[in-house]
């Protein structure tokens, strides 16, 4: 059973450009949450989508959006690229109906010079 | 307003020595409390998760303990490893019907541990 996948593993932008990040939670799980991981900070939460639909939002500006497909993979987009939104982007998959223990995955280094 | 704050800050020990990481919350309403492991570059890695009514729980040579009244955890590392060296988050979740959101998880900042030869 394979866990949370994260693509790509590493990523290098310039900016003003525009990335989209993948995951693929779980078998078994049905949301996906991603968070944006600063070095030296903890986790910032960014969106969850359930159902395809975004249901949580945590406080990120428009350029950060994202789309749940119907097998419950996940894409982060994020437009316009600023040098501050270098960071670890990771996922986290859950099972609604478990009290969200959530699972990560490796995550997505993103580097914007 | 919800947080989670963890200390220290960061921390190091040596080798074969115990340690304990602190976690202080005001997340309401509580649901369930999590400790993560998680090496530099990786995805975190959950330790143990305790929910309300559990005040102690452990996995291997870790134990985390939980006082709800107070709003505090630790987690204890019994003779540790180089291994170890890691960041350790402290996550706060509260549970909602997932028509309404699905659930709340905030984040600590985490305590960075060396462990030295």
């Amino acid at each position: 059973d394979a866990g949370v996948t994260q693509s790509p593993t590493h990523l290098i932008k310039t900016r003003g450009q525009q990335v989209t990040l993948r995951c693929s939670p779980k078998s078994g799980h049905d949301t996906v949450s991603w968070y944006q991981q600063a070095l030296g900070q903890g986790p910032q939460f960014i969106f969850q989508y359930y159902e395809e639909e975004e249901r949580q939002r945590g406080n990120f500006p428009d350029r950060f959006s994202g789309h749940q497909f119907p097998n419950y993979s996940s894409e982060l987009n994020v437009n316009a690229l600023l040098l501050g939104d270098s960071a670890l982007y990771l996922c986290a998959s859950s099972f609604s109906g478990r009290g969200g223990e959530q699972y990560f995955g490796p995550g997505t280094r993103l580097t914007v010079t | 307003k919800n947080q989670v704050e963890q200390s220290p800050q960061s921390l190091i020990i040596l080798e074969g020595k115990n340690c304990t990481l602190q976690c202080n919350y005001t997340v309401s309403p509580f649901s369930n409390l999590r400790w993560y492991k998680q090496d530099t570059g990786r995805g975190p890695v959950s330790l143990t998760i305790m929910t309300f009514s559990e005040n102690t729980k452990s996995n291997g040579r870790y134990t985390a303990t939980l006082d709800a009244d107070t709003k505090q955890s630790s987690l204890h590392i019994t003779a540790s490893q180089l291994s170890d060296s890691a960041s350790y988050i402290c996550v706060v979740s509260s549970v909602y019907p997932v028509y309404t959101g699905g659930f709340k998880t905030i984040f600590g900042a985490g305590t960075r541990l060396f462990v030295k030869a």
